[in-house]
């Protein structure tokens, strides 16, 4: 499983577009890349998933480039309720036996007002 | 549709005794997963399970920690003889088979607290 580098913490106001990135230098050819959120006392939630190119859901956009060596969740106009821990997983959809998920430490979005 | 059910939400143990984290997946998922959480760390996979299987175990603690996931019934994780180091919040997982494994969807946890 490719390893995967995010900032520890980021902080941003209501309203203002959020962008996230994380690194992912030995991701491999069947790998995909897919972001969880966890808000504090719950459960991580998915929200968004991508192979190349973008990716956009009703929540959030994700950017890929062609190299795939890096990805960039992006938030647009956040809210107090954004505030929570983004994670970035890399993984193999089709991983064989087993579907754990690896997740890092993850970044901590603060929203203020 | 009911999310993932976990019961009970809060656990409170001395140690000694046994903690039991009952899980409910999702209608018509049939893998579960659970997590743990310990404070101020990320989430660590445990333990894979299908029904009346275990796929993969490899996060599990080698003792006192148990998992199954019976034909009938919820998920089952259980911890002997429980001790300080295991106060954290549990979180189980479900997935529907043959769909994207890394879509997976959480339950609100269990937070286990061992005096």
């Amino acid at each position: 499983l490719a390893k995967t580098t995010q900032p520890i913490s980021m902080d941003s106001y209501e309203g203002q577009e959020v962008n996230i990135t994380c690194s992912h230098n030995n991701i491999a050819t069947n790998d995909y890349i897919t972001w969880y959120q966890q808000f504090p006392s719950q459960g991580p939630r998915f929200i968004i998933q991508g192979y190349k190119t973008k990716v956009t859901n009703e929540v959030a956009s994700l950017f890929i480039p062609a190299d795939r060596k890096s990805s960039t969740l992006s938030l647009p106009r956040v809210s107090l309720s954004d505030t929570a821990v983004y994670y970035c997983l890399v993984g193999d959809m089709n991983g064989g036996a087993t579907n754990k998920l690896i997740f890092g430490t993850g970044t901590l979005l603060a929203v203020q007002p | 549709n009911a999310g993932v059910m976990q019961n009970p939400r809060h656990l409170v143990r001395r140690r000694g005794q046994e903690a039991r984290l009952r899980c409910s997946p999702m209608k018509g998922h049939s893998h579960v997963y659970w997590y743990r959480q310990l404070p101020e760390e990320g989430l660590k996979f445990m333990v894979y399970l299908q029904k009346e299987n275990i796929i993969d175990e490899s996060g599990m603690p080698k003792e006192r920690f148990s998992a199954e996931f019976p034909k009938e019934g919820p998920s089952i994780l259980r911890i002997q003889q429980v001790v300080r180091g295991d106060s954290a919040a549990y979180f189980c997982a479900s997935s529907p088979p043959g769909i994207d494994p890394y879509e997976q969807y959480f339950g609100p946890g269990t937070r286990l607290t061992v005096t």
